[in-house]
């Protein structure tokens, strides 16, 4: 059980163009779920955290227009990166938080790898 | 420096134990975790042990931590090649948000 998928695994885009990633969860209904992303041999680096049916909380330093979060039903979010630039390549990652006490477990996606040309 | 810092590498023989060590600042987590990520994938979740714990084993796995230190260590007994991947501790913050270390790159030699 607790299974996260992402859609694509990977990407390739032109520079100026908007990418949409999503992010699932398959098998529990997620209350909260967060963005990531890492940077070849790096950590995690949080993006924003986002709680179904309200607006995302972004970390400091993350542009909110830039990367658009949608957190629709409590399986599904979203992350659109627009006008996207080469600097954006980068390796996504979502989680998924079932809710409730006790360990604050996430469970990750496989990522998406984003690449812009 | 980093609110969570690991060492950046370590190598062992097949069958040896590892012993991947982790500290941290901010002491007011609730949890702590171990994390692995294999090339190319997402974050597997290891094991986690409860802030007012010293020790947790589970099968090969055993997490020390020490709260006066600021120290949270994951042995790996008998360790194989499958096990070669990248580890990561984590802390939980507020509102849930998990505080990642730098990580640390296991690599087993057969």
């Amino acid at each position: 059980g607790a299974v996260v998928s992402q859609h694509p695994s990977w990407v390739i885009c032109k520079s100026g163009t908007s990418v949409k990633i999503e992010c699932r969860s398959l098998d529990f209904q997620a209350t909260t779920m967060f963005w990531y992303r890492q940077f070849p041999k790096q950590s995690l680096m949080l993006m924003a955290t986002s709680n179904e049916g309200s607006k995302a909380t972004y970390e400091q330093g993350v542009e909110k227009d830039k990367f658009l979060i949608n957190h629709a039903s409590l399986t599904l979010s979203t992350l659109t990166v627009t006008s996207a630039h080469p600097e954006d390549s980068s390796f996504y990652i979502c989680s998924a938080r079932e809710g409730g006490g006790g360990a604050d477990e996430q469970y990750f996606g496989p990522g998406t790898r984003l690449t812009v040309t | 420096g980093e609110d969570v810092e690991q060492s950046l590498f370590l190598s062992v023989r097949e069958g040896d134990s590892s012993v991947i060590n982790c500290t941290y600042t901010d002491s007011s987590s609730t949890y702590l975790y171990w994390y692995k990520q294999e090339p190319g994938a997402g974050l597997q979740l290891l094991t986690y042990i409860f802030s007012n714990m010293d020790m947790k084993q589970d099968q090969r796995l055993t997490v020390l931590l020490n709260k006066k230190d600021k120290h949270l260590s994951l042995r790996i007994a008998d360790t194989q090649t499958g096990d070669s991947a990248i580890y990561f501790c984590a802390r939980g913050g507020a509102t849930n948000k998990l505080i990642f270390g730098t990580g640390t790159l296991l690599a087993v030699q057969p």
